[in-house]
């Protein structure tokens, strides 16, 4: 089956610790996204790839930092630095122009 | 200003009537546009899309861009309780590298 997988569904931080989110899609797609939602909130960009090898800051890139060093694979990692990390981080990907397809997500609480 | 900017909810119609849910955007060469339904929980997905100006209609929904206004809306025709959900507004926006940026979203309730 083709789609975006994001693992794990649920995890734990405990303050001061970096954790990667996994996103792997099968779906030959160029670009790759990841976008944080809170409560109530729309999506906000953290980072976006066109292309293996580069991606481009989004709008709350502060804390967070990505790799795309497979077509197939754009981890998140959300540092230290990022001091109020809970949240519903969402991972998506699309054909060039045309529409964006989400992951499951992975729902992040700080302990 | 934001980029995108949707109309502030939450909206609650009755069931049977139309929801219009609306949308603006601030990149005039912006060449994309989509319409993402998420339930409470879920992840986003995608309802419509619509690359020109004038009416795109799917079933139920209708969409509706005007690149002069930099304007597009979702109809919702005989809505159903089974649509209550919060619907994202998306947009491309070509002079950033074909990001793709959401609107905060407008919380749609339909009562039986």
């Amino acid at each position: 089956d083709g789609g975006i997988t994001q693992s794990p569904k649920y995890l734990f931080r405990k303050e001061g610790q970096n954790v990667t989110l996994s996103c792997e899609q099968n779906l030959n797609h160029d670009a790759m996204y990841w976008y944080r939602q809170d409560p109530g909130q729309g999506l906000r960009l953290i980072y976006y790839s066109q292309i293996v090898n580069d991606f481009q800051k989004g709008d709350i890139a502060e804390g967070y930092s990505v790799s795309r060093e497979k077509k197939e694979s754009f981890p998140l990692t959300v540092t230290s630095a990022q001091k109020n990390p809970t949240a519903f981080y969402l991972c998506a990907s699309s054909i060039s122009t045309m529409e964006a397809f989400f992951g499951q997500g992975t729902r992040l609480t700080v302990v | 200003q934001k980029e995108v900017e949707q109309n502030s909810g939450p909206l609650s119609v009755p069931e049977g009537a139309i929801a219009s849910l609306n949308c603006t955007y601030s990149d005039r060469g912006s060449q994309s546009f989509f319409w993402y339904r998420q339930y409470s929980g879920k992840s986003p997905e995608l309802i419509m899309f619509i690359y020109s100006n004038g009416d795109k209609e799917d079933g139920r929904f209708t969409a509706q861009l005007n690149k002069a206004s930099q304007y597009v809306s979702l109809l919702i025709r005989d809505s159903q309780p089974s649509d209550s959900a919060t619907y994202l507004c998306a947009v491309r926006e070509e002079t950033s590298g074909s990001r793709l940026t959401f609107g905060e979203g407008t919380q749609l309730t339909v009562n039986p």
